[in-house]
């Protein structure tokens, strides 16, 4: 079983629909991530939770909702996005929020398209 | 803004070649550099996190070196092989902002036989 399991793995949307992404870890840690990978760009940190608060929101559009209901789930609540919004979004996990201190464990990723 | 750049965006070498790639970033505050190799199809899986000036660490043919003082992290990879093709991503994060990690775009690296 994998440390950190991402469903669905590809997500095909329109942009009046509302979707989540979920996010699961198995590895006992406090922190979780989320990032978008959009092509040609390095990877865009959005979320941060740490212990279920969310320590870091960074400059994301509120089209983008996130939930943390324990330390080993976490969602992305998807409500009219546009096209642009169509990326790899990542899941990851580390031990605790200080994420320079450990590395991070990355799920495979959902693939999203925004029609 | 947090600027991460690597160098080259990519990479084709022969089985058995040796090589390296480069990862700059800011010098200022410090606090960790990670260094990350992503496969097609599959998650990134870290290799190193390296938190010293003058850090060395190795694992297998992958080694890794960090100058904080000019801003640098290099990774070679010894006799490279085909299973090592992947993208290498390297993320820093400074002091201010240690929950935050920001990568740079990667550099592809294509092994052929």
């Amino acid at each position: 079983e994998t440390g950190v399991t991402q469903t669905p793995r590809h997500l095909v949307m329109g942009m009046t629909n509302k979707k989540s992404l979920k996010c699961e870890q198995h590895l006992g840690h406090n922190a979780m991530y989320w990032y978008k990978q959009s092509a040609k760009k390095p990877l865009e940190l959005m979320f941060v939770y740490s212990l279920e608060e969310r320590v870091e929101n960074n400059s994301v559009p509120s089209r983008f909702s996130p939930e943390c209901p324990n330390s080993s789930h976490l969602f992305l609540h998807l409500h009219t996005l546009q096209p642009e919004d169509s990326a790899l979004y990542l899941c990851a996990s580390s031990q605790d929020s200080l994420a320079g201190a450990g590395e991070l464990f990355f799920g495979e990723g959902s693939r999203l398209t925004v029609l | 803004i947090l600027n991460v750049e690597q160098s080259p965006q990519s990479l084709h070498v022969q089985e058995g070649d040796s090589t390296n790639f480069t990862c700059s970033f800011p010098s200022s505050n410090f606090y960790a550099l990670h260094w990350y190799r992503w496969e097609t199809a599959k998650s990134p899986e870290a290799l190193f996190v390296m938190t010293l000036n003058g850090d060395e660490k190795k694992k297998g043919r992958i080694s890794a070196t960090l100058n904080t003082k000019e801003g640098y992290s290099y990774l070679y990879i010894k006799g490279s092989q085909p299973e090592d093709s992947a993208t290498y991503l390297c993320a820093f994060a400074n002091t201010g902002t240690a929950s935050k990690l920001t990568f740079g775009t990667g550099t592809r690296l294509q092994v052929t036989l």
